[in-house]
C-alpha cells in the first residue's frame, strides 16, 4: 500500500496570507490527524477528522481549520498567517483509535 | 508541568551500548506510542502499547500503567539508530507528545 502523502512538501508565504495543505491517507484509513511541530513547542495536536467529521480539536486559534473529503483525503487551512506559524505540519492516518498512526513526510511552512 | 516527560533529553553513546529512554505521564491514557524521527522530519511509529512489553528486532518497549511510566530500550545500538525518539500518549481522544530524546550513536 502507498504511504501517507502530503503536498506541498515545502512552502514559503508572507504574513497575512493564507495557506492550504493537503494530506492523502493510506487507502482504507478513515482517520486523519494533523500536527504542528516547532522547535519551541515540539509536536502539538491540531485536529482529527474521521468520516468527514471533525472528531477532536487541539488548542489552536480559529485561523487553523480543516476538512475531510468522502475519499478520506484531508486539507488544513491557515488564514492570516503569522511568523509563529512557521513549522513542520504533519498528518497521520489510522483506521481507528487507539491505533498505530502512520505519518506523512510533512509540509515545511516558512512564513516571512 | 508537561503531561508527558521524557528523559534524558540528549543521549550520546558508543556503538554496541544498551540504550534506555524513559517516559512518564500524568494523565489517564488508553495507549502509549513510541515514535522515531530522523533528520528531515519523517516520523515512524515504532510501538503502540497499552500494557506489558513489546519487542521488534533490537527494540523493546515496556509500560507500567500503575506507575504511569514507559521505557524504550535499544540493544546493540548502531549509528543508524541515531534519531529523535518521541513518546506520545493517547488520552482524551488525542495524542500528547513528549519533547523527545535526541540519541546519537558514535561508531
Amino acid at each position: 500500500k502507498a504511504g501517507v502523502t502530503q503536498t506541498p512538501r515545502y512552502l514559503i508565504k508572507t504574513r497575512g496570507q493564507q495557506v492550504t495543505l493537503s494530506c492523502s491517507p493510506i487507502s482504507g484509513h478513515r482517520s486523519v490527524s494533523w500536527y504542528q511541530q516547532t522547535p519551541g513547542q515540539g509536536l502539538q495536536f491540531l485536529f482529527e477528522y474521521f468520516s468527514e467529521t471533525q472528531r477532536n480539536k487541539g488548542n489552536f486559534p480559529g485561523r487553523f481549520s480543516g476538512r475531510q473529503f468522502s475519499n478520506s483525503r484531508s486539507e488544513m487551512n491557515v488564514s492570516t498567517l503569522e511568523l509563529g506559524d512557521s513549522a513542520l505540519y504533519l498528518c497521520a492516518s489510522s483506521n481507528g483509535h487507539p491505533k498505530t498512526q502512520y505519518f506523512g513526510p510533512g509540509t515545511r511552512l516558512l512564513v516571512l | 508541568k508537561n503531561e508527558v516527560e521524557q528523559s534524558p533529553q540528549n543521549l550520546t553513546a558508543q556503538e554496541g551500548e544498551f540504550i534506555t529512554i524513559n517516559c512518564s505521564y500524568s494523565v489517564g491514557i488508553s495507549a502509549l506510542h513510541w515514535l522515531q524521527q530522523h533528520p528531515g522530519g519523517g516520523i515512524v511509529s515504532l510501538f503502540m502499547l497499552s500494557s506489558g512489553k513489546k519487542k521488534h528486532g533490537r527494540l523493546i518497549a515496556t509500560i507500567n500503567i500503575q506507575e504511569k511510566h514507559s521505557s524504550l530500550h535499544i540493544t546493540a545500538s548502531h549509528p543508524r539508530d541515531s534519531a529523535v525518539y518521541i513518546c506520545a500518549v493517547f488520552g482524551n481522544e488525542k495524542l500528547t507528545f513528549g519533547t523527545g530524546t535526541r540519541l546519537t550513536i558514535i561508531p
